[in-house]
């Protein structure tokens, strides 16, 4: 069936460095694609979303692009912080029914 | 203001018996979703609500899994017959109609031994 995924399981960085975490998706007919960033022992927090006619949007520190052209959507963070550590999910909105995938776990080294 | 709360925190049952999982939605979100989460996996969508009713239930694994939402506000996921497999954090979030962002609960840690 159609399903979100990622292409990393993991991802270290430096401290300050910038990270950049893809996903790839098949649901063509998907609304909105999001972002979530969950902590160990919480729920996923919204990071960011973007609309399926868009191919950029930018939020603090943060910027997600979209290639409808390949199926691809990635999340960059500048100036990565330990705070940043955590697992990003990406999710696919189509009609208020929202899937993840599997994420990926970014590791900030100081 | 008050996030999306979940009852218990953990919940530790026996191999056989019947749970059931609370979930307050933020005050005002119409859209209300389960999830579950097994350790290093994406969250897997078991069902979602509009309202009152299930609008989507497509995720629920088999009949021993049932969802309710009575009054459009409170839901409660119903599991009989507990497996071992089973054992998950099932997370709740709710959002705005329309909206993209859901809040999250922190979750049910459901253990069943």
């Amino acid at each position: 069936g159609e399903s979100v995924g990622l292409h990393l399981p993991t991802l270290s960085v430096q401290e300050g460095d910038n990270s950049i975490i893809n996903c790839a998706y098949s649901n063509s007919a998907s609304d909105y694609f999001i972002w979530y960033k969950q902590e160990s022992g919480k729920g996923p927090q919204f990071i960011i979303d973007i609309r399926s006619n868009m191919d950029k949007r930018q939020g603090q520190r943060v910027t997600v692009l979209l290639n409808k052209t390949v199926k691809h959507l990635s999340l960059q963070i500048a100036a990565t912080q330990p705070g940043d550590s955590a697992v990003y999910f990406c999710a696919e909105k189509n009609r208020g029914d929202m899937r993840f995938g599997a994420g990926t776990r970014l590791t900030v080294k100081p | 203001g008050a996030g999306v709360s979940q009852t218990p925190s953990n919940k530790v049952t026996e191999k056989g018996k019947y749970v059931e999982l609370r979930c307050d939605p933020i005050s005002g979100h119409t859209a209300l979703y389960w999830y579950r989460q097994s350790l290093g996996q994406g969250p897997e969508f078991l069902i979602y609500f509009q309202g009152t009713g299930a609008a989507d239930d497509s995720g629920l694994p088999n009949d021993r899994f049932f969802a309710v939402r009575p009054e459009g506000s409170v839901s409660t996921l119903k599991i009989q017959r507990t497996e071992r497999g089973d054992s998950a954090v099932y997370l709740c979030a709710s959002s705005q109609q329309g909206g993209t962002e859901a809040f999250f609960g922190q979750g049910t840690r459901l253990t069943v031994v």
